[in-house]
């Protein structure tokens, strides 16, 4: 069965600052993606970026990257730079099959990031 | 704008008391779901649909109803709410198949109360 575990409930970073969230996912399947969303204190669901698995490159878009690691099952967050904007909470998720496939985008638990001044 | 619409925005309910909650969308996506959002658990898959006329369960799928009648529409219909489904839900939609984007695309929400 899909796993998705983020094990940091709360981070805090000094604006400007680097900052990783973590995510570790479970899956048997060898065809699947890896998605950071961002919702901030208004709720709304903002993508931020896609790991295909067989992708051999590591994502990036702007400020984030996402530090694929797969022997490892991990898929962590990196947002460089941090803005007092980028606080919010952090969702990792996962999808069997990287490139359509099954419909079931499974979410972790999510961190909340909270950029300090 | 293009988009997944979602209405109500807020609703409060009586337990057992029915309701449906709309989602729409404009973009031609061929998949559907729907979520729940609960503090501290991320948001739960209740139901998906892979295409009109085809719909599956999620892992919450308990309580509620869906159908796909257009690729366009996808209702969530809570038969007799609970005050267990207090939550946000959340429609989803993914992949055109025009342009091979398999990327999911938000409604605003519907924050549900039942008491």
């Amino acid at each position: 069965a899909q796993k998705i575990t983020q094990t940091q409930p709360g981070m805090f970073v000094q604006e400007k600052e680097a900052v990783t969230l973590d995510c570790t996912y479970d899956t048997s399947d060898p065809s699947y993606g890896l998605f950071w969303y961002k919702q901030p204190s208004s709720g709304e669901m903002i993508f931020l970026i896609y790991q295909g698995s067989y992708d051999q490159q590591n994502a990036t878009e702007g400020r984030y990257s996402l530090n694929f690691q797969k022997a490892r099952k991990s898929a962590n967050l990196v947002i460089s730079a941090s803005q007092l904007g980028d606080s919010a909470m952090y969702f990792c998720a996962m999808r069997e099959g990287a490139y359509g496939g099954y419909n079931k985008l499974i979410f972790g638990a999510g961190t909340r990031l909270a950029v300090h001044p | 704008n293009a988009g997944v619409t979602q209405t109500p925005k807020f609703q409060v309910l009586k337990t057992g008391q029915s309701m449906t909650l709309q989602c729409a969308q404009d973009m031609n996506h061929e998949y559907m779901s729907w979520y729940r959002q609960d503090p501290g658990m991320g948001l739960r898959l209740i139901h998906y649909s892979v295409g009109a006329g085809i719909t599956d369960q999620g892992e919450v799928p308990n309580g509620y109803n869906v159908s796909r009648s257009t690729t366009e529409d996808f209702p969530l219909r809570l038969l007799s709410a609970a005050p267990s489904q207090t939550s946000v839900y959340f429609c989803a939609s993914s992949y055109s198949p025009e342009t091979a984007n398999y990327g999911y695309t938000f409604g605003s929400g519907t924050r549900l109360t039942v008491v």
